[in-house]
């Protein structure tokens, strides 16, 4: 296993199009993040599921933006009518929590580089 | 609510001085303390964290950080910095140790001079 996956890295997209991204985690991670990293900011929470279930949303989530994460393994981020604003990084990460596995820090994907033009 | 500042946008320090990145952070309740290095182009990766115990952490690549709880500060240290060193830090908070969402600071950008 080569960490968390993401695709594509880079995705340049017209105005009012629809837009999704995928993630692969760390296979035997349970929880799966997306955040969301805007230039010279830090990354800023989206959502996060603990297997196939969405646990947390953010307000940042508006309802043009949907997760997924149908059988607890990759994950996707569709945003529908894309706007301008929405041209950012989208990070992906994963952790293995348990009741005798604290958190000890995220693995986080490449990201995928979003455009709107 | 949490929060974390990082009150300098960048830091520059010449090769092999040794460079301080600072982080302070509002949290109720115990802080669960995190720092992170991106490099262009690249997801975040893992420096330290501070869960309980020694204020003085260790981390890798040599950085290491203290937890001030009186000061509510978590600065990122390295005794002698590398050329290699210069990218973007980040410091953030969870609420818990079972990874509710991570709040991050604004970044600092680390440039080291050769």
């Amino acid at each position: 296993d080569t960490g968390v996956s993401q695709n594509p890295r880079h995705k340049i997209t017209k105005r009012g199009q629809n837009v999704t991204f995928r993630c692969d985690p760390i296979s035997e991670h349970n929880r799966l993040y997306w955040y969301r990293q805007t230039l010279g900011q830090g990354p800023e929470f989206l959502t996060y599921f603990q297997n196939e279930a969405q646990l947390e949303k953010s307000r940042l989530l508006s309802d043009r933006f949907s997760a997924e994460r149908p059988k607890g393994s990759f994950s996707t981020l569709e945003i529908q009518r894309t706007e301008q604003g929405d041209s950012a990084m989208y990070l992906c990460a994963s952790s293995l929590v348990g009741e005798r596995r604290p958190l000890y820090g995220y693995t986080f994907g490449s990201g995928t580089r979003l455009t709107v033009v | 609510a949490q929060s974390v500042a990082q009150p300098e946008d960048q830091v520059n320090v010449a090769e092999g001085n040794p460079l301080t990145v600072k982080c302070t952070y509002s949290v109720s309740g115990n802080p669960y303390l995190f720092w992170y290095v991106q490099y262009p182009n690249r997801g975040l990766q893992f420096l330290l964290k501070y869960i309980t115990g020694d204020n003085l952490v260790k981390g890798s690549y040599g950085f290491e950080a203290e937890f001030n709880k009186s000061q509510t500060s978590f600065h990122l240290k390295k005794p002698s910095a590398l050329v290699s060193d210069s990218a973007l830090y980040f410091c953030a908070v969870s609420p818990d140790n079972y990874g509710q969402n991570f709040v991050f600071g604004p970044g600092t950008r680390l440039s080291v001079l050769p």
